[in-house]
């Protein structure tokens, strides 16, 4: 049982450039959410998915977008990289919108 | 709004030391949980707690122990005879009705010093 996966670990990326991260979980989780999280800082949502086929905008949502077509994967794609979106990126996933979310280990993005 | 504030941005102790890290939160849902996660310097994220709104037992888990009240809408840590091993950094979160996004402070960094 892996939990929650992300790839890549880390990643530099020109201005302007654009990628996808990649999150993959196998507890058959419903809920998956994407996080950012800037240097000293807490967490601030950027998506979220309640159920395959199903995704919604969070806090910080600009730039980004998100698909969900199967219950484990749930990718985030980065448009046109600014050095704005220089952070951390977690994944994490839940049984239910009650329960604790468990989270990947992070992927940390440069953009210069 | 929704809000959660963690008043203290580093507390360093020596090792043995009680430390309490503190948690205020704003919600206007009468339904709604709270977490503490912990962020070790490795940099992954561990669950440590989830408590409902409607109930105000305190819980205890080893050297762990979290007070939640209600009347001054705060969720407080407490980790009795600290240890190296519990420097990270300490969120405390807030998940209200709806799809359990969560609302996290800007956390407390503890360092435990031997």
């Amino acid at each position: 049982n892996a939990g929650v996966t992300q790839t890549p670990k880390f990643r530099i990326l020109k201005i302007g450039q654009s990628m996808t991260l990649q999150c993959a979980q196998d507890m058959n989780h419903n809920y998956m959410y994407w996080y950012r999280q800037d240097p000293g800082m807490g967490l601030k949502l950027i998506y979220y998915s309640v159920g395959a086929g199903i995704t919604d905008k969070g806090e910080v949502p600009n730039g980004y977008n998100v698909s969900r077509s199967t219950t484990e994967d749930f990718p985030l794609r980065l448009e046109l990289a600014a050095p704005s979106q220089t952070s951390v990126y977690f994944c994490a996933s839940s049984y239910s919108r009650y329960d604790e979310q468990y989270f990947g280990p992070g992927t940390r993005l440069t953009v210069t | 709004a929704q809000k959660v504030t963690q008043a203290q941005t580093e507390i360093s102790v020596v090792e043995k030391e009680d430390v309490t890290l503190d948690c205020v939160y704003e919600t206007r849902d009468t339904t709604y949980y709270l977490f503490w996660y912990k962020q070790p310097p490795s940099g992954e994220l561990v669950f440590l707690i989830r408590r409902n709104s409607f109930d105000e037992q305190n819980e205890i888990s080893g050297r762990y122990s979290w007070n939640f009240q209600k009347s001054t809408s705060s969720f407080n840590f407490t980790i009795t005879a600290s240890q190296v091993v519990d420097s990270a950094v300490y969120f405390c979160a807030l998940s209200e009705e709806g799809p359990g996004k969560l609302i996290f402070g800007q956390g407390t960094e503890l360092s435990v010093k031997p």
